[in-house]
């Protein structure tokens, strides 16, 4: 049974440099959501998906984070240019309709 | 704005000695309520979902109950491998991001043999 799959595990950058994180959902899941893991605030949605459309990305903390999932199946989650606040765990989740999500392994990402 | 606040924010329990974490939540339109468990380095586990006042479930040592205002995660008798953080979650009823969670900051439960 295929859990959710985030790569890169860990990721370290410098600032002002491009981010790309990615999720496959397990399949078949419509929904898919990406969370932000910190020590100060735990988990925070940033944005979620119906298939292949965004449905809300209010908890986007500012312009420079944008997420795809342009064919309703795996995620990116862009973050141009990174900064040192943004070091955080980086968490994908999906969900088959109206029913529990569940949860990826997270990305480590490291601004430096 | 949906809330929750979980307590206590860590708690140190003997092998055997039962307890129950407390989670607190303020949303407009309750869709459900969730536990997860987490270890470290890894994503949350989800444990239960409870709709509505008066559920309850149950699963090995934990059971879950839920009021219109908080809900508690019972432990009995735990063991070590219980060891864990706790997350507690709401879905709300209605507005923008209403498929999305909010999370509690967790309660962060070790179990000494």
């Amino acid at each position: 049974d295929a859990g959710i799959i985030q790569s890169p595990k860990h990721e370290v950058t410098e600032m002002g440099q491009t981010v790309t994180l990615r999720c496959e959902p397990i399949f078949g899941h419509n929904f898919l959501f990406w969370y932000r893991d910190t020590f100060v605030q735990g988990l925070e949605l940033l944005s979620y998906f119906r298939s292949r459309s965004i449905i809300d990305n209010a908890g986007m903390p500012t312009e420079r984070f944008s997420a795809e999932r342009p064919d309703g199946s795996f995620s990116t989650l862009k973050i141009q240019p990174a900064e040192q606040g943004d070091s955080a765990v980086y968490v994908c989740a999906s969900r088959p309709g109206d029913h529990e999500q569940y949860f990826g392994p997270g990305t480590r990402l490291t601004v430096t | 704005e949906d809330q929750v606040t979980q307590s206590p924010e860590a708690l140190r329990l003997q092998e055997g000695e039962s307890s129950s974490l407390n989670c607190s939540y303020t949303v407009s339109g309750l869709r459900g309520l969730f536990w997860y468990r987490q270890d470290p380095g890894k994503g949350p586990e989800f444990l239960f979902t409870l709709y509505s006042a008066g559920e309850e479930k149950e699963k090995e040592r934990l059971k879950a109950t839920l009021t219109k205002k908080e809900s508690f995660l019972h432990i009995t008798a735990p063991k070590p491998e219980d060891s864990a953080t706790y997350l507690c979650a709401v879905q709300a009823g209605s507005g923008g991001g209403a498929d999305g969670l909010t999370f509690g900051k967790g309660t962060h439960l070790i179990i000494q043999p």
